[in-house]
């Protein structure tokens, strides 16, 4: 079993629209999550991290944790052409080392 | 300096060579980290640096691959004889101590032919 697993995708909104993405781990001593936004070609930007049960929210992105179920996941919301990207999911481990969900990939259609 | 930065960018390489790969980590990161990405996938842990020393390189896939770091600053992923299974983008990210917040590098885009 992997990890972080990214169990939704390819997704595809409508602008303006509300994109959720999800994520479960499976080590329950993970203490930190990240979301990393990846474009065509490009390496990986951090765009939210949490690490507390509950929201987060920072301008359109919404993170949300919930430990005991161990889920993670992500809303974006006012959706727009520029957030097509694939969107990974990160929980931090031991020794600070992330490891990465596979991944989904989400387009915005204009 | 201001970011992570890699070199090469590209590297084309025949099979059965060696390659070196470089990573000068944003001044002040302890923590120096590689990962691997095949095209179309995530990103696979290949090793991770604190300070000059490996507590963890489980991710090195076979003893062809090798990294190393100098102090607290540039690391080198080196790979012998490379296979074309080797190809994929090899990215480098570092962070303070605390972890929080991977800065990655741009990537080397390597090609075994």
């Amino acid at each position: 079993q992997k990890e972080v697993e990214q169990n939704s995708g390819p997704l595809s909104v409508p602008e303006g629209a509300i994109a959720s993405l999800n994520c479960t781990y499976s080590d329950r001593g993970s203490q930190s999550f990240f979301w990393y936004r990846q474009y065509s070609g490009k390496s990986p930007e951090l765009i939210m991290f949490i690490y507390s049960n509950g929201d987060k929210e920072d301008g359109r992105f919404t993170a949300q944790l919930n430990k005991a179920s161990q889920y993670v996941s992500l809303l974006i919301r006012d959706s727009q052409p520029s957030d097509s990207a694939t969107y990974l999911c990160a929980g931090q481990t031991n020794d600070y080392k992330l490891s990465f969900g596979a991944g989904t990939t989400v387009t915005v259609r204009a | 300096g201001a970011g992570v930065s890699q070199s090469p960018s590209n590297k084309v390489t025949e099979k059965g060579k060696d390659v070196e790969l470089r990573c000068d980590p944003i001044s002040g990161h302890t923590a120096l980290y590689w990962y691997r990405q095949r095209l179309g996938q995530g990103l696979e842990f290949l090793i991770y640096f604190q300070g000059n020393s490996a507590p963890d390189k489980s991710g090195l896939p076979s003893d062809r691959f090798s990294a190393e770091r100098t102090g607290e600053s540039v690391s080198t992923l080196t790979i012998q004889r490379t296979q074309q299974e080797d190809s994929a983008v090899y990215l480098c990210a570092s962070s303070r101590l605390d972890g929080y917040g991977y800065t990655f590098g741009s990537g080397t885009r390597l090609t075994v032919v």
